[in-house]
């Protein structure tokens, strides 16, 4: 079975910190990769995913994530948070093999940005 | 912003009661999800239905059930709720595409005395 670590976490930055919260998965095959952010009282929402190709992936408000496929990485960046980034953020890992295609989730990464 | 709701976003109740949580999507997607989720951890897949009629467990062991006989409707019911099933339980759904993304629901908190 698939499964996801985020080894951060809590997360605590001052304003225009850059960012890097950790993802590693443990499965071998083919994977797609997601990140998802959770903003207070909000839906979980689509960060970025990475299906194929570049592995450098640009998401929404600057994010971005870089696939590193003999780490079995996925690691999120932001070079400049916002006090907005404020939020938990997830890794999830999907195999394209079986039928299943479930998502897996890491633990989340609560990120609290300070003014 | 995906439309998929779920119904009520907050519920307390007495050990014993029977629950169903509403989950509803319009975007016609056949494949759809509940997860459960305790403070500062992962999501667990306890439910999942690839299309009417069509309903699976997850990874995680859930004594609730769930049914799909709507597209669009993808109840979860407990019979006899306990403090253990205290939690957040999130609905999802996809379309199915290989790309796979998830649009996730609001969310229900539930609370058992």
């Amino acid at each position: 079975a698939q499964s996801v670590s985020q080894h951060n976490h809590h997360v605590i930055l001052s304003e225009a910190a850059s960012l890097e919260l950790g993802c590693n998965y443990s499965y071998g095959g083919t994977v797609n990769l997601f990140w998802y952010v959770q903003y207070p009282g909000q839906h979980l929402q689509l960060l970025l995913k990475y299906f194929s190709g570049d592995p450098l992936v640009k998401g929404i408000k600057g994010f971005e994530a870089e696939f590193i496929k003999s780490k079995f990485s996925f690691n999120l960046r932001k070079p400049s948070v916002q006090w907005s980034d404020t939020a938990e953020y997830f890794c999830a890992v999907n195999s394209r093999s079986g039928s299943a295609r479930q998502l897996t989730f890491g633990s989340g990464t609560q990120l609290t940005v300070l003014p | 912003e995906a439309d998929i709701y779920q119904t009520p976003r907050y519920l307390v109740i007495g050990t014993g009661k029977k629950i169903t949580l509403e989950c509803s999507q319009t975007m016609g997607h056949d494949k759809m999800y509940w997860y459960q989720q305790d403070p500062g951890m992962e999501l667990h897949l306890i439910h999942y239905s690839y299309g009417v009629n069509s309903t699976e467990k997850g990874d995680l062991s859930s004594e609730s059930t769930v049914s799909r006989i709507r597209t669009e409707h993808f109840p979860l019911t407990l019979e006899s709720a306990r403090p253990s099933h205290t939690s957040q339980y999130l609905c999802a759904s996809n379309s199915g595409r290989m790309d796979n993304e998830q649009f996730f629901g609001p969310g229900t908190r539930l609370t058992v005395l």
